[in-house]
């Protein structure tokens, strides 16, 4: 059963910093990863996906990696924002067809 | 192009009743899921509907169902409901089915049993 871990689960920075969340699965058999974020009381917008056979994705000042083999992927923030303050959440879409989350990084920017 | 809609946004039931909520995909999209989450189990996927078919299910009880119209709209069914009910649903549609593509949320229906 696909296990999928976030951490830290929670993060305060100040604006300006570059910053790395992680998530790491424990099934490596995987079509893709996908990272999310939700702000409070909200439905999730998508900001990345990263297919199996991709190592990264880039949007904007958002880079994602995957490394499947060790069941792990990065998401890089540049220059953050307090406008990047939310939860962020990495989704696994395993190959037995069940999409798994993690429990989520709750980010906080400082003006 | 209008995002992913649920209605109604809020709901209260009492324990034992039934609930049906409501999913409108992107247009074009022909796959929607459904998702509960909760602040003690997070996100859970509940299932998939694609061109009407459930294509996948996560691990919830008979209670939770679900269908899908030919336009794509989807309902879901929570019968017989328990206090552990009370949660934020969230649907997502896809233009294919989510295992390929990515997927879009709408706001989430939350609802609270009493």
């Amino acid at each position: 059963k696909q296990e999928v871990t976030q951490i830290p689960a929670a993060l305060s920075v100040p604006e300006g910093e570059n910053l790395v969340l992680n998530c790491s699965f424990t099934d490596s058999a995987i079509y893709n990863l996908q990272w999310f974020r939700q702000d409070p009381g909200k439905g999730l917008t998508s900001l990345l996906l990263i297919q199996s056979s991709q190592r990264e994705q880039t949007s904007g000042r958002l880079n994602a990696s995957l490394d499947k083999s060790s069941g792990r992927s990065t998401l890089y923030i540049a220059a953050s924002q307090p406008g990047d303050s939310a939860t962020y959440l990495c989704a696994v879409n395993g190959e037995d067809n069940d999409m798994r989350f993690g429990a989520g990084t709750r980010l906080t920017v400082k003006p | 192009k209008a995002g992913v809609t649920q209605t109604p946004r809020y709901l209260i039931k009492t324990r034992g009743q039934q609930v049906t909520l409501s999913c409108s995909p992107i247009s074009g999209h022909r796959s929607v899921s459904w998702y509960q989450q909760t602040p003690g189990q997070g996100l859970q996927f509940l299932f998939e509907y694609f061109s009407e078919t459930q294509r996948n299910k996560g691990n919830f009880p008979g209670r939770f169902s679900g269908r899908q119209f030919s336009n794509s709209r989807s309902e879901m069914n929570v019968s017989t409901l328990e206090l552990g009910d009370s949660a934020l649903y969230l649907c997502a549609s896809s233009r294919d089915s989510w295992g390929d593509d990515e997927q879009y949320f709408g706001p989430g229906t939350r609802l609270t049993v009493t």
